[in-house]
């Protein structure tokens, strides 16, 4: 069963556009919905996240879009830059195991490259 | 400096043999984790341990083990078992109650 569908796999974007990527999920016990980022032989590292009591959150030119009705999360990168480049991943998640730590459940990942 | 440290960087291994993934964090977190990545897979869950002297199976701990005798310590050994060993893999903490997860640089395995 999957439960994080991410899209698109890859994106290709100009230097300074917008690039946008999406997830939908399932499971409606998620309570905390990050975005991670991860370069080419590195360890995904935590971009942004939201919690379901906002719409929307900016941190500089990413902003997380949060639609709870649809089940369906966003991130959207403005005046994209080639150090962008990356592997994007949304990871929402809920205490599953009840004991206070959290199980990540990561989409498949999608390829961002900004061409200058 | 605070964070977690993988080691080795690249592992070889000849088929056959186990071979244990060193996974070190001075975060003083209570939770840690060990994910696989395959290409076009995103991140898998292998185990994870929320305690000292405790740890969970994730969703494909089939042919893997792991130990938590210390805190900062969380060791993955790849055994023969595992059909299919060749990956990155990757252990991450999270302090208990919050959800944000830090991640090592990885090991990337490859058996031949």
């Amino acid at each position: 069963q999957q439960q994080v569908k991410q899209s698109p796999q890859s994106l290709i974007v100009q230097k300074g556009g917008i690039s946008i990527i999406n997830c939908a999920y399932e499971n409606t016990a998620f309570d905390y919905f990050p975005w991670y980022q991860q370069f080419p032989g590195k360890g995904p590292a935590l971009l942004i996240a939201i919690r379901p009591d906002v719409s929307e959150k900016k941190e500089g030119r990413f902003t997380i879009s949060f639609n709870k009705s649809a089940k369906q999360f966003s991130l959207h990168i403005m005046d994209s830059q080639p150090g962008d480049s990356a592997t994007y991943f949304c990871a929402p998640l809920g205490a599953y195991s009840g004991a206070g730590s959290y199980q990540l459940t990561f989409g498949k990942g999608t390829k961002l490259s900004v061409i200058p | 400096d605070g964070g977690i440290t993988q080691s080795p960087k690249y592992l070889f291994r000849k088929e056959g043999q186990n071979v244990t993934l060193s996974c070190e964090q001075n975060l003083n977190h209570d939770a840690m984790y060990w994910y696989r990545q395959d290409p076009g897979q995103g991140l898998r869950l292998i185990y994870y341990s929320q305690i000292v002297n405790d740890f969970q199976k994730g969703d494909i701990a089939e042919g893997y083990s792991v130990s938590r005798e210390k805190k900062e310590s969380f060791p993955l050994t790849v055994t023969s078992a595992q059909k299919n060993p060749t990956a990155f893999y990757l252990c991450a903490s999270s302090e208990t109650g919050t959800p944000e997860a830090f991640f090592g640089q990885g090991t990337r395995l490859t058996v031949v």
